[in-house]
């Protein structure tokens, strides 16, 4: 399966703890995307990198948010000191910009902050 | 500020007959639009688009409209079958910047 892949599906903490998720995308896809989405809503747009450079990060929401592409590769996903409402899916996505529009998404982490 | 609306949550249509979608939006700046599929325990898959140079494209069931001046997107789907059952997202973006999505529309296409 050559798709986009996330890891791990499911993700249960107990708030203040950190976790740290990663996304592998397509191989030959040069952006990738993190997205968040609660229950009853579209996805909403985190970050994204353009091969390892980070472009836009101001939609984090909030410094308990990091994320990472060091090689241009996969990419993780670190929130610190979690929140009950940190609670959502977490989706990444991929594209091969700029010839291609379409973002292409992995099967999302569910977290649950207890 | 939603600038993406979707205000049906959900949709009921029965198999064989047309499916329609709406989405209207509030950004007229707003030049890409997608469309996406989700089931239950997977990401969104990637329907169809339509670039604001158009007013309508087709793939192969999906048909998606653009009415700029109304400024509303619908996907049609036709004939609807049980396997597009599914929580329907459209998105849009200006030029240059990231996908907004709307909040989406749960189709279920009755046998």
């Amino acid at each position: 399966d050559t798709g986009v892949s996330q890891d791990p599906r499911h993700k249960i903490t107990k708030r203040g703890q950190n976790v740290t998720f990663r996304c592998d995308p397509i191989s030959e896809h040069n952006r990738l995307y993190w997205y968040r989405q609660t229950l009853g809503q579209g996805p909403e747009f985190l970050t994204y990198f353009q091969n390892e450079a980070q472009l836009e990060k101001s939609r984090l929401l909030s410094d308990r948010f990091s994320a990472e592409r060091p090689k241009g590769s996969f990419s993780t996903l670190e929130i610190q000191r979690t929140e009950q409402g940190d609670s959502a899916m977490y989706l990444c996505a991929s594209s091969l910009a700029p010839t291609n529009n379409e973002q292409f998404f992995g099967p999302g982490t569910r977290l649950t902050v207890l | 500020d939603q600038q993406v609306k979707q205000n049906s949550p959900s949709l009921s249509v029965q198999e064989g007959r047309i499916s329609i979608l709406n989405c209207d939006y509030t950004n007229s700046m707003f030049d890409y639009f997608l469309w996406y599929k989700k089931y239950p325990a997977e990401g969104p898959t990637f329907l169809i688009s339509i670039s604001s140079i158009k007013d309508k494209n087709e793939d192969g069931r999906f048909t998606v409209f653009l009415n700029k001046s109304a400024k509303h997107l619908s996907l049609h789907i036709v004939p609807s079958q049980p396997g597009d059952s599914a929580v329907y997202f459209c998105a849009a973006r200006v030029q240059g910047q990231n996908f907004v999505f709307g909040p989406g529309t749960r189709l279920s296409v009755l046998p």
